[in-house]
C-alpha cells in the first residue's frame, strides 16, 4: 500500500492547451474522487467514481472537464482548452468502502498553472 | 451548502489548547476532519458519524452534535507538529461526497 499517487506533480501549460492528469488510488479502493483546491480555500468537489461508474459530477464543472476510470482502477482528469481560471491544485482521493463512513485518503495533488 | 468553520485562524504557544468549530445548515450524516500542511496533501484525522459520538487519538479529539449540525475539533497541549490548516468535510446523507469548509489555519509557536 503506497498511498494515492498522482502524476504529474506540477504542470505549466499555455492557455488553450489540453492537459491530462492521472491518479492511481490505493489498491482495492473502489471509491475515487477528484477535488480542486485554490490558495486559501478548502477542496472543492469535482467528480466521484464508484469502481468504473462516474456517479456524480459537480455542476461547477464545465464541459471542458472530463474524467474517466476505466476498469475501476486508475483515473484520468482531462481539461480541454485550458483557461487561467483553471490554475489550481487538483487532488485525487480514494476510499475503501462504497459508503462515506470510512476515511478517504488524498494524493499529493497536481498543481496546474495556466499561463 | 459549504460548512462554516471558525475561527479562520488561531495562533497558540506550544502547550496551549485550541477548539475549531464546523457548522452546517444541512442535516449531516458524517463529519470528517483533515489537516493540511503547506504544499502537502490533506491528511485524514477522524470521522464522526451521526449519533453524537466523540472520538479522539493522542491529544486530538472531536465531537459531533447532531441536533445542532455542528462538530468541534479539540487540540490539547498543542505541539509544534499540529501547525497547519484544518478542514472539516461534511456529508449529507446519500450525497456520497464531502463538502469542505474554508479551513482554519493553526499556528503553534515555541
Amino acid at each position: 500500500d503506497t498511498g494515492v499517487s498522482q502524476d504529474p506533480r506540477h504542470k505549466i501549460t499555455k492557455r488553450g492547451q489540453n492537459v491530462t492528469f492521472r491518479c492511481d488510488p490505493i489498491s482495492e479502493h473502489n471509491r475515487l474522487y477528484w477535488y480542486r483546491q485554490t490558495l486559501g480555500q478548502g477542496p472543492e468537489f469535482l467528480t466521484y467514481f464508484q469502481n468504473e461508474a462516474q456517479l456524480e459530477k459537480s455542476r461547477l464543472l464545465s464541459d471542458r472537464f472530463s474524467a474517466e476510470r476505466p476498469k475501476g482502477s486508475f483515473s484520468t482528469l482531462e481539461i480541454q482548452r485550458t483557461e487561467q481560471g483553471d490554475s489550481a491544485m487538483y487532488l485525487c482521493a480514494s476510499g475503501r468502502e462504497s459508503a462515506m463512513n470510512t476515511e478517504a485518503f488524498f494524493g499529493q495533488g497536481t498543481r496546474l498553472t495556466v499561463v | 451548502q459549504q460548512p462554516v468553520q471558525s475561527p479562520q485562524a488561531v495562533i497558540l504557544r506550544e502547550g496551549e489548547d485550541a477548539v475549531i468549530n464546523c457548522s452546517s445548515s444541512k442535516a449531516l450524516y458524517s463529519v470528517h476532519w483533515y489537516r493540511q500542511k503547506h504544499g502537502e496533501a490533506p491528511v485524514f484525522l477522524m470521522i464522526l458519524l451521526k449519533g453524537g459520538e466523540q472520538k479522539g487519538h493522542d491529544k486530538i479529539s472531536a465531537s459531533f452534535n447532531e441536533k445542532k449540525q455542528q462538530s468541534s475539533l479539540y487540540l490539547t497541549a498543542s505541539q509544534l507538529s499540529y501547525s497547519g490548516t484544518y478542514f472539516c468535510g461534511t456529508e449529507i446523507q446519500g450525497a456520497q461526497k464531502l463538502v469542505f469548509g474554508q479551513g482554519t489555519r493553526l499556528t503553534i509557536n515555541p
